[in-house]
């Protein structure tokens, strides 16, 4: 079974709807993160949480915002799709310590039309 | 203004050779650094990591080579395999500040010729 799942896996909509995507890990991790990866870009952060009580901006958090359900469980939101949303979008976790290695989930593909 | 840069978007190398994929930072707060391999349709999968008070790590196959002078890391694999063939990405994280997630370069695809 996987650790960090995604759900929907790929989702089309229109523009001016609100989508949430989903996320789920069972690694017991406190950190989890929201990415978006852009054909020929790297990944690029999107909102953080440092455990259920603690929400951080990332790089490029506008248009979306995030809930920590749980603390296996982190949600996105877009509340208005727009076009230029359609992109790769990864959750990822991490146990809070020394490491600094980010474990991901198989992504959702988003499209906006 | 792009921090991390991996300047080759893609590399073909032929089976049983080096591969060398390379990274470029441009801030020095970043303090550890980290290779992604990628296949399509997956998730990122950790490969190897380096922290900035060393100079090289290896794991098997895979070797990172960190220069802080130059801020320019490498990711050497030897032999290359089919199984190889992926995109890979260099990330990095900066210190202090209270910030965290990674800072992601373009991504290398890696083409192993059989």
């Amino acid at each position: 079974d996987a650790d960090v799942t995604q759900t929907p896996r790929n989702r089309i909509t229109k523009t001016g709807k609100r989508i949430m995507l989903e996320c789920s890990q069972t690694k017991g991790h406190d950190r989890m993160y929201w990415y978006r990866q852009d054909p020929g870009l790297g990944l690029r952060l999107i909102y953080y949480s440092f455990d259920v009580k603690d929400i951080n901006k990332g790089e490029i958090s506008d248009g979306y915002s995030v809930s920590r359900q749980a603390q296996a469980k982190f949600s996105l939101s877009l509340e208005s799709a727009i076009p230029n949303q359609t992109a790769l979008y990864f959750c990822a976790t991490r146990p809070s310590g020394s490491t600094d290695t980010q474990y991901f989930g198989p992504g959702t593909r988003l499209t906006v039309l | 203004d792009q921090q991390v840069k991996q300047n080759s978007p893609s590399l073909s190398v032929q089976e049983g050779r080096i591969s060398i994929l390379n990274c470029d930072y441009t801030n020095s707060m970043f303090d550890y650094f980290l290779w992604y391999k990628k296949y399509p349709a997956e998730g990122p999968t950790f490969l190897i990591s380096i922290s900035s008070i060393k100079d090289k790590n290896e794991d098997g196959r895979f070797t990172v080579f960190l220069n802080k002078s130059a801020k320019h890391l490498s990711l050497h694999i030897v032999p290359s395999q089919p199984g190889d063939s992926a995109v890979y990405f260099c990330a990095a994280r900066r210190s202090g500040g209270g910030a965290d997630g990674l800072t992601f370069g373009k991504g290398t695809h890696l083409i192993i010729q059989p």
